[in-house]
């Protein structure tokens, strides 16, 4: 079956402080990745997301970026936080291919990392 | 106007009560469509699919109304473990990303 693991699971970061969050998808190949956010209180935001290596759409313009290194993997990046970056960032990962019929499959979450700016 | 629109809540009712949330979608091209259910501080993960025909889990029902583009989700006998936020989601066919809504809060007490 597949998993999912995201790490770390909860950290707390100065303002201009760089970030890293790794995401790894085990028992499936080719997965489609996705990075969400949750802001306190908020609903849930795509950041980016990837269809294959290399590949990432950004949804949101703002001092985050993502890759993926290798074909289950995805990062999350930023070189200098701001406060507004806290919240609760979601892997999420899928396997379907457009313009084919989804067929009911959906994405399946990590279990997140709490990020704190201060 | 937002794709996936919610009512955010909290409903808040007695254990044993039957309870509906609905969610209405902007985009008459969306597809596909599934209640996520939160909890707090937890990543969203799946209840169910919903189906044009409708689907039942037990003591959950999903509808989908396309000509309206409304889904619910009815939730019937509440149980106290059944507190928690419930996503309503969409997406197109022709897309690979996943629209969620806000999230309805429900609060079960005793």
């Amino acid at each position: 079956s597949q998993t999912i693991h995201q790490w770390p699971a909860t950290l707390v970061q100065p303002v201009g402080s760089p970030l890293s969050l790794e995401c790894t998808v085990e028992g499936t190949s080719n997965p489609n990745l996705y990075w969400y956010r949750q802001a306190a209180g908020r609903g849930l935001q795509l950041l980016f997301y990837s269809v294959g290596i290399g590949q990432i759409s950004s949804e949101v313009p703002q001092n985050l970026s993502a890759s993926r290194p290798q074909d289950r993997q995805f990062i999350l990046s930023s070189k200098k936080l701001l406060l507004s970056d806290s919240g609760f960032y979601l892997c999420a990962w899928s396997v379907f291919r457009v313009p084919y019929p989804h067929s009911g499959n959906t994405i399946y979450f990590g279990e997140g990392s709490w990020l704190t700016v201060v | 106007r937002k794709e996936v629109e919610q009512d955010p809540g909290p409903f808040n009712v007695p254990e044993g009560a039957t309870v509906a949330f609905n969610c209405t979608y902007s985009n008459s091209a969306s597809q596909s469509f599934f209640w996520y259910r939160q909890d707090c501080r937890k990543e969203p993960k799946l209840l169910m699919s919903v189906y044009s025909s409708g689907n039942e889990d037990g003591r959950f029902t999903a509808q989908l109304n396309r000509a309206s583009q409304y889904i619910s989700l009815l939730i019937r006998d509440s149980k106290l473990s059944d507190s928690a936020t419930y996503l309503c989601v969409g997406w197109m066919d022709s897309s690979y990303k996943l629209i969620f809504g806000s999230g309805t809060r429900l609060l079960v007490r005793p």
